[in-house]
C-alpha cells in the first residue's frame, strides 16, 4: 500500500490477556517508531527501529511491553497482560533514511480497549 | 539527547483572525529539520510544514508560515485567517540523523 497501515484499528480485549498490534510501514522505509496517545494527550515515545541497528526502547513504560521488527518490514507491539491503563491509541509511524529530511508517515493508529 | 519544547497546551483563536504556536528544541547538531504536523479529530496525521536548518528564509505554505530563530531554537507556527477545519492537536517535531522527536502537542480551538 501507499501508506503505513496498522491492524487492526480498534482492539478491545480483557484485562489480563495479552494483545499483539501489527505496523506495516511504508515499503522503503528503513525508521519506524511506536508512540502511545492517550484521549486528549499529546505523544508517548515508546521505542524506534532504524534499520538493523539496536532498536531504542527507552520510552517501553513497562517490561509488560515488548516490540519487534524483521528487517525493515513489519512491526508488532505487544502488550502482556494488559490494564485497563494501557487503554489508549497506538500509532506507529515510518520514515526514509535520507540525510535529515526524515518527516515521519503516521499510520491511522490502533484504538485499544481494556475492559 | 534532542528534547521539543511545546508550552501551551491549549490555544484559542477567533475564526479568521491569527494564532502563533511556539515550539522550542535543544540540539548540539548542526544539520537538522523541523516539521509542524496536525492531527485532526480523525487522528491522521499531517505534515502542516517543514523547516531546513541551513535555512534562514521561513517556510510558508498558504496560511501556514514559521519563525525560524536557530540561534534561540525557536520555530513557531503562524496559522493565519484561522478556518473552522484548523481545529486540531498541532506537533511540533525535530529531525537529525535519521530520528525524529516529538513535542507534547497543542490543541487549538477555533472558535466561530
Amino acid at each position: 500500500g501507499a501508506g503505513v497501515s496498522q491492524s487492526p484499528s480498534n482492539k478491545v480485549t480483557e484485562k489480563g490477556k495479552d494483545v499483539e498490534l501489527r505496523c506495516d510501514p511504508i515499503s522503503g522505509h528503513t525508521a519506524l517508531y511506536w508512540y502511545r496517545q492517550r484521549l486528549g494527550q499529546g505523544l508517548e515515545f515508546l521505542i524506534y527501529f532504524q534499520g538493523n541497528s539496536a532498536p531504542d526502547k527507552s520510552g517501553l513504560p513497562s517490561d509488560r511491553f515488548s516490540a519487534e521488527r524483521t528487517g525493515e518490514s513489519v512491526s508488532t507491539l505487544t502488550i502482556q497482560r494488559t490494564q485497563q491503563e494501557d487503554s489508549a491509541v497506538y500509532l506507529c509511524a515510518s520514515s526514509p533514511w535520507t540525510s535529515s529530511n526524515t518527516e515521519a508517515f503516521f499510520g491511522q493508529g490502533t484504538r485499544l480497549t481494556v475492559v | 539527547a534532542q528534547t521539543v519544547t511545546q508550552s501551551q497546551p491549549e490555544m484559542s483563536v477567533q475564526e479568521a483572525e491569527t494564532v502563533t504556536l511556539s515550539c522550542t528544541y535543544d540540539t548540539s547538531e548542526s544539520d537538522y529539520y523541523l516539521f509542524w504536523y496536525k492531527q485532526p479529530p480523525s487522528r491522521q496525521m499531517i505534515l502542516v510544514i517543514r523547516q531546513e536548518a541551513y535555512k534562514q528564509q521561513n517556510a510558508t505554505e498558504n496560511r501556514f508560515s514559521v519563525n525560524f530563530q536557530k540561534a534561540a531554537k525557536s520555530f513557531s507556527l503562524k496559522i493565519s485567517d484561522s478556518q473552522l477545519g484548523d481545529a486540531a492537536m498541532y506537533f511540533c517535531a525535530y529531525s537529525a540523523a535519521g530520528k525524529s522527536t516529538f513535542g507534547d502537542g497543542t490543541t487549538l480551538t477555533v472558535k466561530p
